[in-house]
């Protein structure tokens, strides 16, 4: 069966410190992958977009992998501050460029002071 | 500035009554999704739409129905609300295309009682 799964435990690290999620997906060949933040009664952000000839992809202290052979992506936030605790959420679209997203479960990440 | 919001917020309702959740964008987006969020399961794709008389069921749609009669609008129905569906409910949209990202509302706590 296709599947999308995240790290369910929550993560707690300490601020100025580099936070690594993961998302890892099987009976999938997605072209690109997403991340996104949701905020506790909010709906999901829009982060950032990775695709599968790429690597690695950067925007300011954020840092996401995407390796299609292992059929993972990391997402790494860099220097990390209370102001980054939320929910994170990786998506793939497996409908061929249509759109229609499929989201992981999510991982709660809790940065203290 | 382009925005997506959801009505109302926060129901309660019985079981056995119509239900129907409202969701208005004014991106100018073809595309318009509605998901439920529930703890460990994450986004589930209820149904979607990808422009004016244009409805597809997703992967959760059982007791749930979506019309689309403008570009604004996609209000999803609950026909006879059940306990099972208690949940938060998320609007998204999106433009048309590949690696398109999605714009989510800010969610409707539903309880069925």
């Amino acid at each position: 069966s296709q599947k999308i799964e995240q790290n369910s435990e929550a993560l707690n690290i300490q601020e100025g410190k580099t936070a690594t999620l993961t998302c890892n997906y099987t009976n999938y060949s997605p072209a690109y992958l997403q991340w996104y933040r949701q905020d506790p009664g909010r709906g999901p952000v829009f982060l950032l977009l990775i695709r599968e000839n790429e690597k690695e992809k950067r925007k300011e202290r954020l840092k996401v992998t995407f390796d299609t052979t292992l059929k993972q992506s990391l997402f790494h936030i860099t220097a990390s501050q209370p102001a980054d605790s939320a929910t994170y959420l990786c998506a793939l679209d497996p409908s061929g460029g249509y759109n229609k997203l499929i989201f992981g479960a999510g991982t709660r990440l809790a940065v203290h002071p | 500035d382009a925005e997506i919001t959801q009505s109302p917020r926060h129901k309660i309702t019985e079981t056995g009554r119509q239900v129907t959740l409202a969701c208005h964008q004014t991106w100018n987006h073809n595309n318009m999704f509605w998901y439920r969020q529930d703890l460990g399961h994450g986004l589930r794709l209820i149904h979607y739409s990808y422009g004016v008389q244009d409805t597809n069921k997703g992967e959760v749609s059982d007791g749930y129905s979506v019309s689309r009669s403008n570009t604004e609008d996609l209000p999803l129905t609950l026909e006879s609300a059940a306990s099972s569906q208690t949940s938060v409910y998320f609007c998204a949209s999106s433009e048309s295309g590949r690696e398109e990202t999605q714009y989510f509302g800010p969610g409707t706590r539903l309880l069925v009682l």
